[in-house]
């Protein structure tokens, strides 16, 4: 998985609890992306990040925030304004520029309680 | 809507049996065609990318993909199948002026057996 860490693997939340998913790169990439995947529907981009200080909605960031201090790092933090929460949440990062690959984390298996 | 699909959940074939993951695109101007590969609870991998240029793309691990402009289609294919291929594989584009905002099909899980 590169140089892309996500933590925790497994986390676990009570509704009405909101959860920081962290997110860390050493690969000198600008952009950064938080994507959610749920079983036969693909991957769902949440938010991206292009530069450093920030970061624009995606396809479905409803009950989501993300911060971008820096570079390195991109954590999302998931609400309890998020109605389904429960799912499996993938980082990636890529150069800017057009079309380059993206290099994703190992995950963060998400179950709400 | 643009979109690229993915027709079949699931695809099964024998260990050194050639193999092909159909992948069909709807999007207007050039497409910008990718594929991914996610063994399970892990991240992706990228495999290959169209950007322009030949129609067929080589890839990681002894995979390629043509780019078919008349058929709207980037087909994942490897000549001798192996049971470590065995995973889940997504088709994925960008928009042109998309920069790097990846959209991704449903995907489809291809079985490799012995």
């Amino acid at each position: 998985d590169g140089g892309i860490t996500q933590s925790p693997k497994y986390l676990f939340r009570k509704e009405g609890q909101n959860v920081t998913l962290s997110c860390e790169q050493n690969l000198n990439h600008d952009a950064m992306y938080w994507y959610r995947q749920d079983p036969g529907q693909g991957l769902r981009l949440i938010y991206y990040s292009q530069i450093v200080n920030d970061f624009q909605k995606g396809d479905i960031a409803e009950g989501y925030s993300v911060s971008r201090e820096k570079k390195e790092s991109f954590p999302l933090t998931v609400t309890s304004a998020q109605k389904n929460p429960t799912a499996f949440y993938l980082c990636a990062s890529s150069r800017t520029g057009a079309y380059n690959e993206q290099f994703f984390g190992p995950g963060t298996r998400l179950t709400v309680l | 809507a643009q979109s690229v699909a993915q027709p079949e959940d699931q695809v099964n074939v024998a260990e050194g049996n050639p193999l092909t993951v159909k992948c069909t695109y709807s999007v207007s101007g050039n497409p910008y065609l990718f594929w991914y590969v996610q063994y399970p609870n892990r991240g992706l991998q990228f495999l290959l990318k169209y950007i322009t240029g030949d129609n067929l793309v080589k890839g990681s691990y002894g995979f390629e993909a043509e780019f078919n402009k008349s058929q709207t289609s980037f087909h994942l294919k490897k000549p001798s199948a192996l049971v470590s291929d065995s995973a889940l594989y997504f088709c994925a584009y960008i928009l042109t002026g998309g920069g790097n905002k990846l959209t991704f099909g449903t995907g489809t899980q291809l079985k490799v057996e012995l």
